[in-house]
């Protein structure tokens, strides 16, 4: 059974870095059939899919137009986790922020383990 | 960009079936899987490549998808069945969610 610990601070100020932390237990971080997600969800944007990082003979990131030019997704094979760092936040990336697993076939991914989630609130 | 979208809220009765549907350009040619999340919860996958149930969801939970539309249908909807119901695809790469259906059993 995967299980997926999410760690990080709830509180971050504006302009500066959010950064949470996943660590992943019955499973590979370098996995070759799955990918390893961040996703968050508010009240105004719903569900919002983030980026992903995940391993298929080279290391490869996916990045939602919304947030490329501030994310970035790393995975720590010495700790078997990954994380997400985003940069410049302001009140509008307060979201509840859960990283989840996704496994499948091309086109055709699902997530199906996920994180406890972290409310993060970005305020002075 | 490509989206999906769901009804704000669908209402059944304790017994009935309850249809939630989502919409998106040609989403028949995609793949759609389906959650299901309850206040205060992570969400749950409850069907994945149109129509499987993962291992431990009730057979109640059934899912289709063709044209420009995905269903998810709960037969014998349950009091424990009420929660939010997101959809979900792949286009291009990039993932995206329907805006979430609320379902009430009342």
């Amino acid at each position: 059974q995967v299980q997926l610990q999410q760690s990080g601070p709830g509180l971050v100020k504006p302009s500066q870095t959010l950064s949470l932390t996943c660590a992943i237990s019955g499973d590979s971080v370098s996995s070759n059939s799955a990918a390893w997600n961040w996703i968050r969800q508010s009240p105004s944007r719903g569900l919002e899919w983030l980026g992903r990082t995940y391993y298929r003979s080279k290391w490869y990131n996916d990045y939602a137009v919304s947030v490329k030019s501030r994310i970035t997704i790393n995975p720590d094979t010495s700790k078997n986790q990954f994380s997400l760092q985003l940069n410049s936040v302001t009140p509008e990336d307060t979201a509840v922020y859960y990283c989840a697993r996704d496994i499948g076939i091309v086109g055709a991914y699902y997530f199906d383990f996920w994180g406890q989630g972290t409310l993060v609130t970005v305020s002075s | 960009s490509y989206e999906l979208t769901q009804p704000p809220s669908v209402s059944v009765s304790p017994g009935q079936t309850a249809s939630i549907t989502c919409s998106g350009d040609k989403l028949g040619d995609k793949y759609a899987c389906w959650y299901q999340q309850k206040p205060g919860q992570s969400p749950v996958l409850v069907i994945y490549q149109d129509s499987k149930r993962p291992s431990g969801i009730p057979e109640r939970f059934s899912g289709s998808n063709s044209g420009s539309t995905a269903t998810l249908t709960i037969s014998g909807t349950q009091a424990m069945d009420e929660a939010e119901y997101y959809c979900q695809a792949w286009d291009s790469s990039i993932v995206v969610f329907g805006g979430g259906t609320k379902l009430t059993v009342l």
